[in-house]
């Protein structure tokens, strides 16, 4: 089955401990991305990536770090998390110059920053 | 600076009925506007797109239409089901192959049976 996983589904931490949020997908795609989603705000672009040790910057990248090694996953790291992190986080996925940006979302995962 | 701007948080509508969602855009350089549906406890999916060279695009039930003069786009659901009801999230990209997506704040769609 095609699909975007993600883990863990659910985290709570304290402010300064770092933590990983793993993405995977197995449809060989070349775009990953992150998005965080906030009430009001919608899904804003963390970090992307159009391939394998490409990445860049989306529009809130301030406090994470991400980094795509291979090409099926896409790890987002908060090295020191704060409050204002907490957040419902979303990976996506999608083919790359192929005349659509359907992307392919994963379950999320709700972070808790105490 | 939202580039991309859904003003209404919400939506209620009789089953039946046609829903319509709405969605403004600024940068003139958008030129593919896709439509995500999102329910409780899972990732957006896809729903339908429109490329800027059509005006509208249909899909059974789902219809999107773009006005690119107005910078405006919306999705209309006719009939409406309870089904229906979802977080509905419009997105714009700068052609189809950078790979960068812009998502409105979202739109609440509730369908009363």
């Amino acid at each position: 089955e095609a699909q975007v996983t993600q883990n863990p589904r659910y985290l709570i931490t304290v402010t300064g401990k770092k933590l990983t949020v793993t993405c995977s997908q197995n449809m060989n795609h070349e775009y990953m991305s992150w998005y965080r989603q906030d009430p009001g705000l919608g899904l804003r672009q963390i970090y992307y990536s159009m391939n394998v040790e490409v990445t860049d910057k989306g529009d809130v990248p301030e406090g994470y770090k991400v980094s795509r090694k291979e090409k099926r996953n896409f790890p987002l790291i908060l090295e020191s998390p704060s409050p204002n992190q907490t957040s419902l986080y979303f990976c996506a996925s999608s083919l790359m110059g192929q005349g659509s940006m359907t992307q392919y979302f994963g379950p999320g995962t709700r972070l808790l920053v105490l | 600076d939202q580039q991309v701007k859904q003003n209404s948080p919400s939506l209620s509508v009789q089953e039946g009925r046609i829903s319509i969602l709405n969605c403004d855009y600024t940068n003139s350089m958008f030129d593919y506007f896709l439509w995500y549906k999102k329910y409780p406890a899972e990732g957006p999916t896809f729903l339908i797109s429109i490329s800027s060279i059509k005006d509208k695009n249909e899909d059974g039930r789902f219809t999107v239409f773009l006005n690119k003069s107005a910078k405006h786009l919306s999705l209309h659901i006719v009939p409406s089901q309870p089904g229906d009801s979802a977080v509905y999230f419009c997105a714009a990209s700068v052609g189809t192959s950078y790979g960068k997506l812009t998502f409105g704040q979202g739109t609440i769609l509730t369908v009363h049976p």
